[in-house]
C-alpha cells in the first residue's frame, strides 16, 4: 500500500530554514509526481509546488518562489521541501501528497503532516 | 494565475438535507477539478476528481458536476459524519490552486 511518512515536528526561529522529508513506499517512486501543501492554524489548504521524481522538474507557487526548494533522492524514495527565511506566518502543517495517477493529478495519498512552528 | 472561489464560506444544514457547495474558476479549466473533505485534525481526503468522478470508497451521496469555470459539490442527504471543511482544487496545470474552503456544520 502507498505510504508517505514525513519527518517530525520542527521549531525554528525567524530567519532560519527548515527541511521536511517525505519517504515514499508501496509504489514505484519515480512514476508519480509529488506535491507539497501547507495549512496554517485554522486556515485553508495552500498548494506550494510539485516535483517530478524522475527528471527532477519542479514548479513552485509564485508566493514561495525564491524561498522554497524541492528535491528528491531516488535512492531512498524520499522527497524534501526546504523553506528559508522563515517568518511567523510560515507556522503551519506541511503535507506531502501524491497524485492518484501519473503526471499532474488529484491528491489521493497524503503524508501525516509535519508541524513547523516559527517562533522567537 | 487562475483563482478558485468557493461559496458559501460556511453553512449549516440539518441531517437529511441536500447540500450544495459551489466553486468558480477565474478562467476555464475544463473538468480538471477535484473536491476534498477535511475533518477536524485529519488529513484531507479526495472525494471527487475530473469534476464528477467519485473516488473509490466515497459514499454515493456525494456527487460533483460542472465544466469550464463553474462547479458544484452536492451531498444528497447530509449525514452527521459529513461535518468537515470541503475544498475544491484545480489541476489542469500548475499552480494547483485550492479554493478557500467551505465549513459544513450540522444544524
Amino acid at each position: 500500500q502507498v505510504q508517505l511518512v514525513q519527518s517530525g515536528a520542527e521549531v525554528k526561529k525567524p530567519g532560519a530554514s527548515v527541511k521536511v522529508s517525505c519517504k515514499a513506499s508501496g509504489y514505484t517512486f519515480t512514476s508519480y509526481y509529488m506535491h507539497w501543501v501547507r495549512q496554517a492554524p485554522g486556515q485553508g489548504l495552500e498548494w506550494m509546488g510539485i516535483i517530478n521524481p524522475t527528471g527532477g522538474s519542479i514548479s513552485y507557487a509564485q508566493k514561495f518562489q525564491g524561498r522554497v526548494t524541492m528535491t528528491r533522492d531516488t535512492s531512498t524514495s524520499t522527497v524534501y521541501m526546504e523553506l528559508s527565511s522563515l517568518r511567523s506566518e510560515d507556522t503551519a502543517v506541511y503535507y506531502c501528497a501524491r497524485g492518484i495517477a501519473v503526471a499532474n493529478t488529484p491528491l489521493g495519498y497524503w503524508g501525516q503532516g509535519t508541524l513547523v512552528t516559527v517562533s522567537s | 494565475d487562475i483563482q478558485m472561489t468557493q461559496s458559501p464560506s460556511s453553512l449549516s444544514a440539518s441531517v437529511g438535507d441536500r447540500v450544495t457547495i459551489t466553486c468558480r474558476a477565474s478562467q476555464g479549466i475544463s473538468n480538471y477539478l477535484a473536491w476534498y473533505q477535511q475533518k477536524p485534525g485529519k488529513v484531507p481526503k479526495l472525494l471527487i476528481y475530473a469534476a464528477s468522478t467519485l473516488q473509490s470508497g466515497v459514499p454515493s451521496r456525494f456527487s460533483g458536476s460542472g465544466s469550464g469555470t463553474d462547479f458544484t459539490l452536492t451531498i444528497s442527504s447530509l449525514q452527521p459524519e459529513d461535518v468537515a471543511t470541503y475544498y475544491c482544487q484545480k489541476y489542469n496545470s500548475a499552480p494547483n490552486t485550492f479554493g478557500q474552503g467551505t465549513k459544513l456544520e450540522i444544524k
